[in-house]
């Protein structure tokens, strides 16, 4: 079955500790991107990659890093986390955005920093 | 600066009645202009999209959405509302002469009443 995978569904941590929100596809595309869901201000574009080895800043990216070492993974890594991160995140994919083909998305992490 | 608005939090509609969520937007170049919806504890799902060519455009679940170069507008519409169609429906536009950057809507809740 074509999808995107996001682990941990729900993660409770603490400032400062050190986590990574794991994205993996199946799909074989080219486009993977992560977004930030909070009430009354949408999704957030956080960073994106055209391919491997090929990442770019979003809208929010502070506080943020990510990697795309393989097409299938693209790692979400906070390095020493805060409150303000606490959000709903979203991973999301395409075979390519000049064709404006549409996105996959992940279920989604729910993250609360303490 | 691409930009997208959803003027209505919320939009409740009796079941079998029309249905019509909102959406306007702001770009310098020529817009492709994306329809998502999310059900609970999901992840977002794609219903369609306008790239260029006929300004009405069909989708998923039989909703369709009208591209209205002259208001800058893409509303989503569906004859006649179902009880499942209950979920948080999201505008997105990418503007074709700003690179890859998608821009969402900060979302519509839609409440179906039977």
């Amino acid at each position: 079955e074509a999808q995107v995978t996001q682990n941990p569904r729900y993660l409770i941590t603490v400032t400062g500790k050190k986590l990574t929100v794991t994205c993996s596809q199946n799909m074989n595309h080219e486009y993977m991107s992560w977004y930030r869901q909070d009430p009354g201000l949408g999704l957030r574009q956080i960073y994106y990659s055209m391919n491997v080895e090929v990442t770019d800043k979003g809208d929010v990216p502070e506080g943020y890093k990510v990697s795309r070492k393989e097409k299938r993974n693209f790692p979400l890594i906070l390095e020493s986390p805060s409150p303000n991160q606490t959000s709903l995140y979203f991973c999301a994919s395409s075979p390519a955005r000049d064709r404006g083909e549409k996105l996959f998305f992940g279920s989604g992490t729910q993250l609360s920093v303490l | 600066a691409q930009s997208v608005a959803q003027p209505e939090d919320q939009v409740n509609v009796a079941e079998g009645n029309p249905l019509t969520v909102k959406c306007t937007y702001s770009v310098s170049g020529n817009p492709y202009l994306f329809w998502y919806v999310q059900y609970p504890n999901r992840g977002l799902q794609f219903l369609l999209k306008y790239i260029t060519g006929d300004n009405l455009v069909k989708g998923s679940y039989g909703f369709e959405a009208e591209f209205n170069k002259s208001q800058t507008s893409f509303h989503l519409k569906k004859p006649s509302a179902l009880v499942s169609d209950s979920a948080l429906y999201f505008c997105a536009v990418r503007d074709t002469a700003a690179g890859n950057k998608l821009t969402f809507g900060g979302g519509t809740r839609v409440l179906v009443k039977p």
